[in-house]
């Protein structure tokens, strides 16, 4: 594995379907992040961690929950899934959490939820 | 509220240069970056900005006025592989990133 990788790369949904996004980092990052893309709309944040062991609330977290046993993986699971949760989803990652530090972003998972 | 305004779109034409603009309202400043995002692809780093004044990195520069809550991104000699979005982002008070919508900027032979 070279840097971030998010699986699945694409997928289609029934809605009411549960479903875990998939996201790796090989760079021994502190930090990560999950984002959804929407046109017309920036990078949303919808969870995020400073630490292993650590996960907090960004900025649209309801319907999605995460976790983070370890310092490669950040899972984001769709307990249920709506329509309106039809987007791109970005993981990201930085070495940590102060404000100089640049995200590296995996190459993203389409979803479609129907 | 926090608000990240930049245009929507932009056109420029090859080996000319283009100044992409950004203006913000945030609670806190930590600092602005810049990414670029290429059709169907993550975004990727260009700059960041913490103090006032102009940072120079090759063909791409970044300015800020803090006091203005104003940045741009400067691109000198535009080629064809600069066909892409920008993405103005602020880290506010809690660090976290809050993003502009993007620029979709269209080079032109």
């Amino acid at each position: 594995i070279a840097g971030i990788t998010q699986a699945p790369t694409s997928q289609i949904l029934a809605a009411g379907r549960r479903m875990t996004l998939r996201c790796t980092q090989d760079m021994r990052h502190n930090a990560m992040y999950w984002y959804r893309q929407d046109l017309g709309l920036g990078l949303r944040l919808i969870h995020y961690s400073n630490t292993a062991g650590t996960t907090g609330k960004g900025e649209v977290p309801d319907g999605y929950s995460v976790s983070r046993a370890n310092t490669d993986d950040f899972p984001l699971t769709l307990a249920s899934a709506v329509p309106s949760q039809t987007s791109v989803y970005f993981c990201a990652s930085s070495p940590g959490q102060e404000s100089y530090n640049e995200q590296f972003f995996g190459p993203g998972t389409r979803l479609t939820v129907l | 509220g926090q608000n990240i305004d930049q245009p929507t779109e932009m056109t420029a034409t090859e080996g000319a240069i283009v100044q992409i603009n950004c203006t913000y309202q945030t609670s806190g400043f930590n600092g602005l970056f810049w990414y670029q995002q290429h059709a169907g692809e993550a975004p990727t780093f260009l700059s960041y900005n913490v103090l006032d004044g102009l940072e120079e990195k090759g063909r791409f520069s970044s300015f800020l006025s803090r006091s203005k809550g104003y940045s741009y991104l400067l691109l000198k000699e535009l080629q064809m592989k600069d066909s892409a979005s920008y993405l103005c982002a602020v880290s506010t008070s809690n660090y976290q990133l809050i993003w502009g919508a993007g620029t979709k900027l269209i080079i032109k032979p």
